[in-house]
């Protein structure tokens, strides 16, 4: 049974759409990253958010959104996507000591 | 600022040959070290991990890694590949910077094929 989960797995759609990405998780862990994948980028952080009322900026947070609708469901938004936005996007959580991250399978977008 | 850098971005190798995919970090404070698989069209799984303790860490499917704190390493080994190892491995450290280490810096990730 999968800990971490992200819907939809596969999405493609059109520049200037609107998309939301979603993250759920069962096993309470309060804090949840979002990173997307690039090839021969590794992986890059877009946000995190330590608890529901905190949450912060990563390295390339720019042309993304998040909301933490819970504890357990942490979100990804594109306002207005981009065909550079095409990218593999990985959801992550941690728990205390926050020493090691659990991620979801991923979810292939695709912006044409 | 924690670094990885990730020495081959490619390696490959033929089935039951040894391997080792180098992996060296740059960080001020001590630090938690990670390599995590990607198979082919999968998500990110972790292979194994350095928190603390014995600095030869291994994994159930064969491979070692080992935290070498004066060269700043944490190569990635395994005795004899199969063709199923084939996948892309990416090293990871975290800073132990108390409660608020929180970020996860990967390299960029090294392609291991295994060709029969």
């Amino acid at each position: 049974d999968a800990d971490v989960t992200q819907t939809p797995r596969n999405r493609i759609t059109k520049t200037g759409k609107r998309i939301m990405l979603e993250c759920s998780q069962t096993k309470g862990h309060d804090r949840m990253y979002w990173y997307r994948q690039d090839p021969g980028l590794g992986l890059q952080l877009i946000y995190y958010s330590f608890d529901v009322k905190d949450i912060n900026k990563g390295e390339i947070s720019d042309g993304y959104s998040v909301s933490r609708q819970a504890q357990a469901k942490f979100s990804l938004s594109l306002e207005s996507a981009i065909p550079n936005q095409t990218a593999l996007y990985f959801c992550a959580t941690s728990p205390p000591p926050y020493n090691e991250q659990f991620f979801g399978p991923g979810t292939r977008l695709t912006v044409l | 600022a924690q670094s990885v850098t990730q020495l081959d971005s490619q390696v490959p190798v033929f089935e039951e040959a040894p391997v080792e995919l180098r992996c060296n970090y740059s960080s001020s404070v001590s630090v938690y070290l990670f390599w995590y698989v990607q198979y082919p069209n999968q998500g990110l799984q972790l292979l194994l991990k350095y928190l603390s303790g014995s600095t030869l860490v291994e994994s159930i499917n064969g491979f070692e890694a080992e935290f070498n704190k004066s060269q700043t390493s944490f190569h990635l080994r395994k005795p004899s590949v199969h063709i199923s190892d084939t996948a892309e491995y990416f090293c990871a450290v975290s800073e132990d910077s108390g409660g608020s280490n929180y970020k996860l810096t990967f390299g960029k990730g090294t392609l291991l094929t295994v060709n029969p």
